[in-house]
């Protein structure tokens, strides 16, 4: 059974703190991907890595950072926390390639900044 | 660049009925895949059908299905015999089959639809 997993369902930070949101996928995919899911936005790429140590900003880049430093864990970084960041965070893992491959989600973890 | 758009912030059906979702996009590409993927309350997104431009047939699963209409760049989902279970968030995405050479596989999500099914 595929799987993606994240490392926190809920997190609570103060404004400024450096937060870590960890994603970890078992299927062996080259591409993984951050995204932020907010009411009426729907979800909007922030970062996404095609292969390890590779990065590319999404949609949304600004106050995060990303890491990539093995094939199956994508980290994602709030260097200062901000109100707000405050949203549901999603992860995502895909094969890569030309064909219609689906991504497979993580469970998010829902980030509240104080 | 790609948009995705769905109209409709909320839906509701009755159980057995049949509802459609609407969604429609704008691409400049010629070769692309579009997605529909269902998010239930507090579970992991999964995805439900998928339909790859170039071809002229709807995509079909069970009791999903999709009205693929390319020159309106319209993609619906119709779901058959509504069960309680479908109660989700559903969100129609886009990708371009070949992102500049990359393939990155790359997604645009719609705003998402709350679909509701009463019993």
């Amino acid at each position: 059974d595929v799987k993606v997993t994240q490392s926190s369902r809920y997190l609570v930070k103060r404004t400024g703190e450096k937060v870590f949101l960890e994603c970890v996928q078992d299927m062996d995919h080259e591409n993984m991907f951050w995204y932020r899911q907010d009411p009426g936005l729907g979800l909007r790429l922030i970062y996404f890595s095609y292969d390890v140590k590779m990065k590319e900003k999404g949609d949304i880049p600004e106050g995060y950072s990303v890491s990539r430093e093995k094939k199956e864990r994508f980290s994602l970084i709030l260097e200062s926390a901000s109100t707000n960041q405050t949203s549901m965070y999603l992860c995502a893992s895909s094969r890569r390639g030309q064909g219609p491959y689906e991504q497979y989600f993580g469970p998010g973890t829902r980030l509240t900044v104080t | 660049a790609q948009t995705v758009t769905q109209s409709q912030p909320e839906m509701s059906v009755q159980e057995a009925e049949t509802v459609t979702l609407s969604c429609t996009y704008d691409t400049s590409e010629n070769n692309y895949y579009l997605f529909w993927y269902k998010q239930p309350p507090s579970r992991q997104m999964i995805l439900v059908i998928r339909q790859e431009a170039y071809k002229q047939q709807n995509a079909t699963e069970n009791r999903f299905s999709v009205n693929f209409q390319k020159a309106a760049k319209s993609f619906s989902l119709k779901i058959s015999d509504s069960q309680l279970g479908d109660t989700a968030m559903y969100f129609c995405a886009s990708r371009n089959s070949n992102a500049g050479g990359t393939s990155y596989g790359k997604l645009t999500f719609g705003q998402g639809t709350i679909l509701t099914v009463h019993p």
